[in-house]
């Protein structure tokens, strides 16, 4: 069966960085284009970035461009996301996606991120 | 604000049945872009309910439904039980989530 397992988060101070990772297993990774989404305390879902299934494409929404890239390991069947400049506002739990058809059927359990002086 | 507009909430009584709208722009869903609904429980992840419209993953109930038209979409959920009590998105165009409606089982 599919599975998507974050790492854990953390607190860290506001402009410093943090790597999650999210491991994929039960479909062919390499075959998929992968998500980060995110929902920060009291709010909706936000969309965060994509990464096509090559690695090739990658897009991000407006708030992160310049401070956050998502890589992926095809061999490893892993997903990144490096945050950098990390700002009070980037608080939010992380949900990695695999994405298919526009859809999200399966999600990561998600990992809290605490940006905090 | 999202491009994707939801009420903040409805409620409704157990056994009723309530619809949530998702009303979106030229930009989106009135492009042809198809919509998409998750059930989100606090401490859990997104579940998906509808996909491109109307249609069901395996494992949702039939009394979840959706629909589309124009630059709008709405969500229908029949025979309401507590269990229902969540936060609902909707999701088009470019990786694009409304803001979320609060379902409250009275």
């Amino acid at each position: 069966q599919v599975q998507l397992v974050e790492s854990e988060g953390g607190v860290v101070q506001p402009g410093r960085s943090l790597r999650l990772s999210c491991a994929a297993s039960g479909f062919s990774f390499s075959s998929y284009g992968m998500h980060w989404i995110r929902q920060a305390p009291g709010k909706g879902l936000e969309w965060v970035a994509v990464i096509s299934n090559d690695g090739s494409k990658k897009y991000y929404v407006d708030s992160v461009k310049g401070r956050f890239t998502i890589s992926r390991d095809n061999p490893k069947n892993t997903l990144y996301l490096q945050m950098n400049s990390l700002r009070v506002e980037d608080t939010a739990v992380y949900y990695c996606a695999k994405g298919e058809g526009g859809h999200y059927l399966y999600w990561g359990q998600g990992t809290l991120v605490t940006v905090s002086s | 604000q999202s491009v994707l507009t939801q009420p903040p909430s409805v409620s409704g009584a157990p056994g009723q049945r309530v619809t949530i709208s998702c009303s979106g722009s030229s930009s989106n869903i009135g492009a042809g872009y198809d919509v998409h609904w998750y059930q989100h429980l606090p401490g859990t992840a997104p579940k998906l309910l509808i996909y491109d419209n109307t249609k069901r993953p395996s494992g949702v109930p039939d009394r979840f439904s959706g629909s589309k038209s124009g630059t709008s979409a709405s969500l229908a959920i029949t025979g309401l039980r507590a269990e229902d009590e969540a936060d609902y998105y909707c999701q088009s165009g470019s990786w694009v989530f409304g803001g979320g409606t609060k379902l409250t089982v009275l």
